[in-house]
């Protein structure tokens, strides 16, 4: 079974970048048929999709597939790291109502539901 | 983008008991509908993915069914580890979208 596991600062100043990372293991991003995802979570509250990237493994034009939550207002990119075998998420612009737990997850083959997910990462948007 | 409504958002049921959660697509998703079970503190765990189909390793008192818009999970003979907070998604068009979640309470 793949294992997720989220990494970033669990701190960010308002209006700055929050960036996180999610290393997989047991299970390689590239070139498989599963896509990989960010959600999160507000303290209190439902959860909220943010993103989602495919990675093709090719090494030509257009490798990757990535689809964004338009809420979030252009301030999200996604990305992979096939060296290191881990997928990011650059968050641009944060406020407040950014903090929150935030969750990587692969989207299986299954109904394209999230089959596994990390522990989570809490992130808190200070001013 | 599609808005997922889910009912009720609290309920407390005795152990045993049968209780059924239901989620209201604002258009037709068709089966892309999976639930969720979160637990205090921990990450959501997927339980039904495409409407019904268990998800490997989950009890078989859970169910999903539905089609559509209306979408409902039960779960049969209710158990003390039950305890938790259910959320519905849609999985039919982007961005993905959940329901508002659904706290089970054992009595």
């Amino acid at each position: 079974q793949p294992q997720l596991q989220e990494s970033g600062p669990g701190l960010v100043k308002s209006s700055e970048t929050l960036s996180l990372t999610c290393s997989v293991s047991n299970g390689t991003i590239a070139n498989s048929s599963f896509y990989w995802g960010w959600i999160r979570q507000p303290p209190g509250k439902g959860l909220e999709w943010i993103g989602t990237i495919y990675d093709s493994g090719n090494t030509d034009y257009h490798p990757y597939l990535t689809y964004y939550n338009p809420s979030l207002n252009s301030r999200v990119t996604m990305s992979v790291d096939r060296s290191r075998n881990q997928f990011s998420l650059d968050l641009t612009s944060v406020t407040a109502a950014d903090t929150a737990v935030y969750y990587c997850a692969r989207r299986g083959d299954n109904g394209r539901a999230f089959d596994f997910w990390g522990q989570g990462t809490m992130v808190t948007v200070s001013s | 983008d599609i808005q997922m409504t889910q009912s009720p958002s609290y309920v407390s049921a005795s152990v045993g008991d049968r209780v059924t959660i239901t989620c209201r697509a604002s258009q037709n998703i068709r089966s892309w509908l999976a639930w969720y079970q979160q637990e205090p503190g921990k990450a959501p765990k997927l339980l039904i993915y495409s409407a019904s189909r268990l998800q490997s390793g989950v009890p078989s008192r859970f169910s999903g069914s539905g089609s559509g818009t209306e979408f409902s999970l039960t779960i049969n003979n209710l158990q003390p580890e039950d305890s938790a907070t259910y959320h519905c998604q849609q999985a039919n068009s982007f961005p993905r979208t959940f329901g508002g979640g659904t706290k089970v309470e054992i009595k």
